[in-house]
């Protein structure tokens, strides 16, 4: 059974630091991994989405990696903001199915 | 494009009432939608798939009788939650899906609080 496992659970950070999230998952047989932000009490904004040949993905300040034979993603993002402040939520698609399983997330709180 | 709307955003009522949510995908076809509940500090968790004009199938723990989908279009599914009780407080999410092994769109979720 696939399980995704996001840490740190929560992370605060001041304003202009690069930071970096890291998700994993226990079965390599992805079909993608996806990158989500949500802010309290709203819906998922999609941030990055890596398929399974990929390595890597990139828009604006935000790098997301997939090292799918170790089952492990990180989500980089570089000059953070208070802006960037929210839970960012990590997600695999199992190959065959299209059941998305997500991780707990990560709240990110950016300090001013 | 690819925008799923979720009605209502919020809804507070007393316990022992019904409750439905609304799904729609506006401009796009959903053959599948999916829904998702989320308890503070805890994963999304998929609670059941539905497809266009047949039943939907439930995850695990979620019991059909209290939770009850209909995607009756392409265009709508509706969850509504049967005799709610202060334990089914939680955020309801769904998400859209044009085909099979295409993205799942989601809306912008559902506060449900049961008093």
């Amino acid at each position: 059974k696939q399980e995704v496992t996001q840490i740190p659970a929560a992370l605060s950070v001041p304003e202009g630091e690069n930071l970096v999230l890291n998700c994993s998952f226990t079965d390599s047989a992805i079909y993608n991994l996806q990158w989500f932000r949500q802010d309290p009490g709203k819906g998922l904004t999609s941030l990055l989405l890596i398929q399974s040949s990929q390595r890597e993905q990139t828009s604006g300040r935000l790098n997301a990696s997939l090292d799918k034979s170790s089952g492990r993603s990180t989500l980089y993002i570089a000059a953070s903001q208070p802006g960037d402040s929210a839970t960012y939520l990590c997600a695999v698609r199992p190959i065959r199915d299209d059941k998305i399983i997500f991780g707990k997330g990560t709240r990110l709180h950016i300090l001013p | 494009g690819a925008v799923v709307s979720q009605h209502p955003s919020r809804v507070i009522c007393k316990s022992g009432t019904s409750v439905k949510i609304e799904c729609r995908s506006l401009d796009f076809q959903a053959t599948t939608m999916f829904w998702y509940r989320q308890f503070p500090k805890q994963s999304l968790m998929l609670m059941a798939t539905s497809n266009e004009g047949s039943k939907a199938t439930y995850e695990q723990g979620v019991e059909k009788d209290k939770f009850l989908i209909n995607h009756a279009s392409l265009t709508l599914s509706t969850l509504t939650v049967t005799s709610a009780h202060p334990e089914d407080s939680s955020f309801y999410i769904c998400s859209a899906q044009s085909g099979v092994g295409q993205p799942q769109h989601f809306g912008d979720g559902t506060r449900l609080s049961i008093l």
